[in-house]
C-alpha cells in the first residue's frame, strides 16, 4: 500500500546534539512538508520542498535543516541551535499542481533529556 | 492577524447532540478549504473538503461563505467516537506554490 512513513515514533535528544527525523513516501508525490505541533497549537511549517534538490524555509525554519536528494525522502535534522525542540513533528506530502489533500505520516514525538 | 482562526474550545456535548464549528480566514485569495480530524498524538486525517456549494457526508456537513470568509462544520447526532480535535485548513496558492495554513484546532468531547 502507498503511504508516508516517519521514524522513529519517539526520539530523545541530549543537549547540544543533532538528531535526524526520517520521512519516506511511496506515493510519487512531488511536494513534501515538515510541520511542528506544540500542545494546544496548530501545525507550523518548518520546511517544504516542491521538487527534488530544492526546498524552502517555512515559518519556523531556524534551528532546523533538510535535504531532498531523492523524491521519496525528506529528512529533517533538528540541530543544537534549536533551543526548544520538544514537540510533535509531522511530515506530509501532496502531489503538486492542484488542490490536493495532504497525506501525513504518523508523527515523531521529540523530547529533550 | 492569523491566516486562519478557530475557537479552540473545548466543546463538551452529550451524545446525540448537534454541534457546529466555525473557522475564519483572512486572505480573500484563499482557494481551497478542508476540515481535518486529529486524535491525540496522531496524525491529522482528512475529514472533508469544503466546496462553494456546501457538501455533506453522512452526519457531517461543511459550508463555505466566501463573502464573510468563513467555513463551518456541522456534526449531527454526535457519537463518542467523534471526540477529537478538528483542524481547519486553507490553501492559498501563491507564486505557483501551494501554501497551506492550519487553524489551531477545535477540541470536541462527546459525553455519554
Amino acid at each position: 500500500d502507498g503511504g508516508i512513513t516517519q521514524s522513529p515514533k519517539y526520539l530523545f535528544r541530549k543537549e547540544g546534539q543533532n538528531v535526524t527525523l526520517s520521512c519516506e513516501q511511496n506515493l510519487n508525490h512531488d511536494a513534501m512538508y515538515w510541520y511542528r505541533q506544540d500542545p494546544g497549537q496548530g501545525l507550523r511549517l518548518i520546511y517544504y520542498s516542491q521538487i527534488v534538490n530544492d526546498f524552502q524555509k517555512g515559518d519556523i525554519a531556524e534551528g532546523y535543516s533538510v535535504s531532498r536528494e531523492k523524491k521519496e525522502s525528506f529528512p529533517l535534522t533538528v540541530t543544537s541551535a534549536q533551543k526548544n525542540p520538544t514537540a510533535f513533528y509531522l511530515c506530509a506530502s501532496t502531489s503538486s499542481g492542484g488542490f490536493e489533500k495532504l497525506f501525513f505520516g504518523s508523527g515523531t514525538q521529540l523530547s529533550v533529556l | 492577524r492569523k491566516e486562519v482562526e478557530q475557537d479552540p474550545g473545548p466543546f463538551n456535548v452529550p451524545e446525540g447532540a448537534t454541534v457546529a464549528f466555525n473557522c475564519t480566514y483572512s486572505n480573500s485569495a484563499s482557494q481551497s478549504f478542508f476540515w481535518y480530524r486529529q486524535d491525540c498524538r496522531k496524525e491529522p486525517k482528512l475529514l472533508m473538503s469544503v466546496y462553494s456549494s456546501g457538501n455533506e457526508d453522512g452526519r457531517f456537513t461543511a459550508q463555505l461563505n466566501r463573502a464573510s470568509q468563513y467555513i463551518s462544520l456541522l456534526i449531527r447526532d454526535s457519537k463518542l467516537s467523534d471526540s477529537a480535535t478538528y483542524l481547519c485548513v486553507v490553501n492559498i496558492e501563491q507564486t505557483g506554490a501551494n501554501n497551506l495554513f492550519f487553524g489551531t484546532g477545535t477540541r470536541l468531547t462527546v459525553i455519554p
